[in-house]
């Protein structure tokens, strides 16, 4: 069975300091992996996604994750958070078909 | 319009009432889902659609019955729900693409249900 798995449900950080939200996944299979981001009362937005070649990949907003197939980990950070970047993130697989497998979520806190 | 749209944005029901969430794809997709997200849960599948037909149902209680009239537009029909269906409900669309390759979904913004 396939499985996401995000431990930390929040993380404070204060403004301008770096972040990571962390994402273990277990498949038996080859999996793409995703980050979206759920802003307040809105719906959720791709963030970026793993689907091949280089391990370290960069999305939106100055995000980027790398994929680690031996820890079976995707970990998204950056470098200096904002207080806009207050919202959940969702980290997700799929095996290739229309099922995505989504983590429980990390709310993200920052603080002026 | 752009993207994928929902309505209502929010929606208070008694467990004896009738409504319906609508969702609508401008992306020219060919799948459509039902999400539910409840607080401290992972994402729910509930429904997908591939071409109008369903290809999907995550063992949903029957109150709750889904509708895709065509590839552009889905419904997802409430009838005496319970308080513990109280939750934001997410619609998404994608391509549908062949076994192994990738489908990016898209999301509304969702329908924050409340059921007393």
């Amino acid at each position: 069975a396939q499985s996401v798995t995000q431990l930390d449900s929040q993380v404070p950080v204060f403004e301008e300091a770096p972040v990571e939200l962390r994402c273990n996944y277990s498949s038996s299979v080859s999996v793409y992996l995703f980050w979206y981001v759920q802003y307040p009362n809105q719906g959720l937005q791709l963030l970026l996604k793993y689907l091949s070649g280089s391990t370290l990949v960069k999305g939106i907003n100055g995000f980027e994750a790398e994929f680690n197939k031996s820890q079976t980990s995707f970990h998204l950070r950056k470098p200096s958070v904002h207080i806009s970047d207050t919202a959940e993130y969702f980290c997700a697989l799929s095996s290739g078909t229309y099922k995505y497998i989504f983590g429980t979520g990390t709310r993200l806190k920052v603080l002026a | 319009e752009t993207g994928v749209t929902q309505t209502p944005r929010h929606l208070v029901m008694g467990m004896t009432n009738k409504k319906s969430l609508k969702c609508e794809q401008h992306l020219g997709h060919n799948a459509m889902y039902w999400y539910k997200q409840s607080a401290k849960k992972p994402l729910e599948l509930m429904f997908v659609y591939n071409f109008k037909e369903q290809t999907e149902n995550n063992s949903v209680p029957s109150r709750f019955s889904p509708e895709c009239p065509n590839s552009s537009h889905l419904f997802l029909h409430l009838h005496t729900l319970q308080p513990e269906d109280s939750a934001l409900y997410l619609c998404a669309s994608s391509q549908r693409s062949a076994p192994g390759g990738y489908n990016e979904q898209f999301f509304g913004p969702g329908t924050r249900l409340t059921v007393l």
